[in-house]
């Protein structure tokens, strides 16, 4: 089984700042993608960044990058340069190999930017 | 390219009813997967269906079922509805061909059952 642990109900950043929130996974699979989505109180889930178990350079988009230590089964998201409109809930999500479009998500992290 | 759309996006429906909710993907993409989220038990997966086939279930009851149609449209069924089904649904979509695919979500669809 695959389960996405994150430990951070709430994060608080001052615009301008980065911020990195947390995620570990644990899984027996060794073909892996690991994604972290933004979801606004609109509800909509909009896809960030992408990480795939192997891939030996961590992944960067735009202002978001992944922090991906695969020893410590870890995938921390790091958003540079945090905006006003940053502000949402982050899930970071699994999918292995073997499992067609299933994605496991963690309980997910609360940021709040402040001005 | 338009995004994955669902209709209806609200819907209000009384225990022991049924409900119909339906998913058109991003043109070209084949899998289409339905999650529940709420906010006891998060998100989790449903189904998904690539080229009208049923290829992956998570663990809930029969009353949730699903189908997929040629044009890659999808649409979920909920049978006699219960409280605890009031939650978002989100339908995502991806090209189908393997691997770790990146999915794209719908605004969702907020059902409240009375």
């Amino acid at each position: 089984a695959q389960k996405i642990t994150q430990t951070q109900p709430g994060m608080f950043v001052q615009e301008k700042e980065a911020v990195t929130l947390d995620c570990t996974y644990d899984t027996s699979d060794q073909s892996y993608g690991l994604f972290w989505y933004k979801q606004p109180s609109s509800g909509e889930m909009i896809f960030l960044i992408y990480q795939g178990s192997y891939d030996e350079q961590n992944a960067t988009e735009g202002r978001y990058s992944l922090n991906f230590q695969k020893a410590r089964k870890s995938a921390n998201l790091v958003i540079s340069a945090s905006q006003l409109g940053d502000s949402a809930m982050y899930f970071c999500a699994m999918m292995v190999g073997t499992s067609y479009g299933k994605l496991t998500f963690g309980q997910g992290t609360i940021l709040t930017v402040h001005p | 390219k338009a995004g994955v759309t669902q209709t209806p996006r609200y819907l209000i429906k009384t225990r022991g009813q049924q409900v119909t909710l339906s998913c058109s993907p991003i043109s070209g993409h084949r899998s289409v997967s339905w999650y529940q989220q709420t906010p006891g038990q998060g998100l989790q997966f449903l189904f998904e269906y690539f080229s009208e086939t049923q290829r992956n279930k998570g663990n809930f009851p029969g009353r949730f079922s699903g189908r997929q149609f040629s044009n890659s449209r999808s649409e979920m069924n909920v049978s006699t509805l219960e409280l605890g089904d009031s939650a978002l649904y989100l339908c995502a979509s991806s090209p189908g061909l393997g691997g770790q695919e990146t999915q794209y979500f719908g605004p969702g669809t907020r059902l409240l059952v009375l």
